[in-house]
């Protein structure tokens, strides 16, 4: 079983919908949560972290739920800059390491 | 500004020739890793470091060595490249601690080993 675990989509949305990925992680020690947005053939970069109590920013919600051991993103409103792969970010309890999910794919259309 | 510079973003080698890509970053971070990006396999760590002189195995350290000679250099050195290592590959930076999941990366190298 891979460490982290991510529906690879693609996920194909209209403009304006709502969409939410999950994400699986396999070791109960994991401390930080995150998720990064990569473009087609660009570096990753951060979209936000995950808190315990579930955090928002603008269209974007993050959820964690350490019993079941998944997080969710959730984007309301989709806007065709939204494409991209969304990859799910754990850091493993413990080491100074981040495991990254093979990453989901958005697609939205007009 | 701030970011993390890879050089050279594309290269296409022979196998056994050995090759070097380079990873700086002017944010004065202490930590550096290397990843590889396949597809279907997601980012996976090849070697990170905690600061100066201090260098350690990631997930995927066959065939490649690291230095850390200076704070804000972190070259990859791939001594006989093989056409497993065909890839995708980032270089990355961050504090260390509560901060260590703020990566920044580098834009990118795309290798290609004939």
């Amino acid at each position: 079983r891979k460490e982290v675990e991510q529906d690879p989509g693609p996920f194909n949305v209209p403009e304006g919908a709502t969409v939410a990925f999950n994400c699986t992680y396999s070791n109960s020690a994991s401390q930080s949560f995150f998720w990064y947005r990569q473009d087609c053939r660009k570096e990753p970069k951060l979209l936000m972290s995950v808190y315990s109590s579930g955090n928002e920013d603008g269209r974007f919600t993050a959820q964690l739920n350490r019993a079941s051991q998944y997080i969710s993103l959730l984007i309301r409103d989709s806007k065709l800059s939204d494409s991209a792969t969304y990859l799910c970010v754990v850091n493993a309890g413990g080491y100074n390491k981040l495991i990254f999910g093979a990453g989901t794919r958005l697609a939205v259309h007009p | 500004e701030a970011q993390v510079t890879q050089n050279p973003r594309y290269l296409i080698t022979v196998t056994g020739k050995k090759l070097t890509v380079t990873c700086s970053q002017n944010m004065n971070h202490e930590y550096m890793s290397w990843y590889r990006q396949d597809p279907g396999l997601g980012l996976r760590q090849i070697y990170y470091s905690m600061n100066v002189e201090v260098t350690d195995k990631g997930d995927v350290p066959e065939g490649y060595k690291v230095s850390r000679k200076e704070k804000r250099n972190f070259p990859l050195i791939l001594e006989s490249p093989s056409p497993n290592q065909t890839s995708l590959y980032f270089c990355a930076s961050s504090l260390l601690g509560t901060s260590l999941g703020e990566q920044y990366f580098g834009p990118g190298t795309r290798l290609t080993v004939t």
